[in-house]
C-alpha cells in the first residue's frame, strides 16, 4: 500500500526542539521530492519545507527558515523535520507530502495523516 | 509571495446542487494552480490537478477550469459526502501557497 506515515509529534516547551519524520511505503522513495506542510488547529494550510529527491535542492518558508532543517535517508525511506526554537505559533498538524513530476509542472499527489505537534509552556 | 483568494469562505448547500468555488491568483500562475478537498480530520486528497484534470478516481461530479489567474472548481450535482473543505494550490513558484479554503456545509 502507498502510504506516507508521520511520527515525532508532542508537547514540548516554547524554545526547544522537535524532530519528525515521515516513513514512506510503497513507492520508490528516492524518485521523488517530499515536502512538509502544516496546519494550525482550525486553520488552512501552511508550506513549511521541501526537498529535492537527492536531496540538492531544499526550500524553506520564510516563517521557519533558520530554525527547522528538512532531510530524507533514502536507504530508510524516510524524510525528516528537525524543528529548533520552537514558538506557540508553530503549533499544528504538520504533514508530509509526496511530489508528482510531470513535463507540466508538480503538485501533491499523497499526504500523510499527520503528526500533531503543541508548543506550550 | 503568490497570494490565492478563494470565495466564498463558507456555502451551505443542499444535495443536487451545483456549487462553484474560485481561486484568484495575485498574479499569473499559467496552469499550475491545483485543487484539493480536505474532509474533518482527514487528510487533504488531490482532486484536480493543473487547473482541469481530474485526479484518478475522482468522481466525475467534480471539475476545474481556468488559467492566468482565475480558476474555478465545480462540483455538479452535489452529494452529502462531499461536505468538506476545498483549498486550491499553486506551485509555479516559492513559496508554495494555498487558497485559505472554503468550507461547505450540506444542508
Amino acid at each position: 500500500e502507498v502510504q506516507l506515515v508521520e511520527s515525532g509529534g508532542g508537547l514540548v516547551q516554547p524554545g526547544r526542539s522537535l524532530r519528525l519524520s515521515c516513513a514512506a511505503s510503497g513507492f520508490t522513495f528516492d524518485d521523488y521530492a517530499m515536502h512538509w506542510v502544516r496546519q494550525a488547529p482550525g486553520k488552512g494550510l501552511e508550506w513549511v519545507s521541501g526537498i529535492s529527491w537527492n536531496s540538492g535542492s531544499i526550500g524553506y518558508a520564510d516563517s521557519v527558515k533558520g530554525r527547522f532543517t528538512i532531510s530524507r535517508d533514502n536507504a530508510k525511506n524516510s524524510l525528516y523535520l528537525q524543528m529548533n526554537s520552537l514558538r506557540a505559533e508553530d503549533t499544528a498538524l504538520y504533514y508530509c507530502a509526496k511530489v508528482a513530476v510531470t513535463t507540466r509542472g508538480w503538485y501533491f499527489d499523497l499526504w500523510g495523516r499527520g503528526t500533531l505537534v503543541t508548543v506550550s509552556s | 509571495e503568490i497570494v490565492l483568494t478563494q470565495s466564498p469562505d463558507f456555502q451551505s448547500v443542499t444535495p443536487k446542487e451545483k456549487v462553484t468555488i474560485t481561486c484568484r491568483a495575485s498574479q499569473s500562475i499559467g496552469s499550475s494552480l491545483h485543487w484539493y478537498q480536505q474532509k474533518p480530520d482527514q487528510s487533504p486528497k488531490l482532486l484536480i490537478k493543473y487547473a482541469s484534470q481530474s485526479f484518478s478516481g475522482v468522481p466525475s461530479r467534480f471539475s476545474g477550469s481556468g488559467s492566468g489567474t482565475d480558476f474555478t472548481l465545480t462540483i455538479n450535482s452535489l452529494e452529502a459526502e462531499d461536505a468538506a473543505t476545498y483549498y486550491c494550490h499553486q506551485s509555479s513558484s516559492l513559496p508554495i501557497t494555498f487558497g485559505q479554503g472554503t468550507r461547505l456545509e450540506i444542508k
